[in-house]
């Protein structure tokens, strides 16, 4: 059974500062996605990472692949307020439409 | 269009009712998806379409009935529920893209119903 593990699962910070969202997963692959849910909405695809060392950066976030740790992380560079939502690491088993299975989300609360 | 449209937003009904959520999609999408998503916990898979056949049942009960009438088009229809079935019902759409060709499954989300069973 794949698991998806991200911590921490409640950050709160304020703005300006930096911090990281870390995602582990138990089986290999190598598609890890990142998506963000504000309040009561949908899901939003933020970035898909393919490939061992995959790096990419909209704005202030950042996110990172290290398919032999199966570890992804996701980066948050002088946080503001903006950026408050839940955010989700998501990984598929590849081949086809298998669906995807979510870590439990991180829950980031940015203050002024 | 990229977009995925899902109808009604908001659902109330009783224990006894028959209801159905419709989800539609035009950008080619091959694969549907169905995912239930309780408060403050992630979405979970329930049904997958893949090329408007049902690919992938996670165990769900049968009052909960998918339907595909076509590429475009994704139903849930939706029997006897409980009030614990009430939640957001997120349909998605996806490209089918497998491992060989390294491509992303990236899921496109509806804004989601969100159903309430009393």
């Amino acid at each position: 059974e794949l698991k998806v593990e991200q911590n921490p699962l409640f950050l709160s910070m304020q703005e300006g500062k930096n911090y990281t969202i870390y995602c582990n997963y138990s089986t290999t692959s190598d598609r890890l996605y990142w998506y963000r849910q504000d309040p009561g909405k949908s899901l939003e695809s933020l970035f898909v990472l393919l490939s061992n060392g995959a790096v990419k950066q909209e704005g202030r976030l950042m996110a990172s692949l290290d398919t032999k740790a199966r570890l992804s992380t996701l980066h948050i560079t002088a946080a503001v307020h903006d950026l408050s939502a839940t955010y989700f690491c998501a990984v598929d088993m590849g081949g086809g439409a298998d669906g995807l299975t979510f870590g439990k989300g991180t829950h980031l609360i940015i203050q002024p | 269009d990229t977009e995925v449209t899902q109808t009604p937003k908001h659902l109330v009904m009783g224990m006894t009712n028959k209801k159905s959520l419709k989800c539609e999609q035009h950008m080619g999408h091959r694969a549907m998806y169905w995912y239930k998503q309780k408060a403050k916990k992630p979405p979970e898979l329930m049904f997958v379409y893949s090329y408007e056949k049902l690919s992938i049942n996670e165990s769900v009960p049968s009052r909960f009935s998918p339907e595909c009438p076509n590429s475009s088009l994704l139903n849930l229809h939706l029997h006897a529920l409980q009030p614990e079935d009430s939640a957001l019902y997120l349909c998605a759409s996806s490209l089918i893209s497998g491992r060989g060709f390294g491509g992303a499954n990236v899921l496109t989300f509806g804004a989601g119903s969100r159903l309430t069973v009393l």
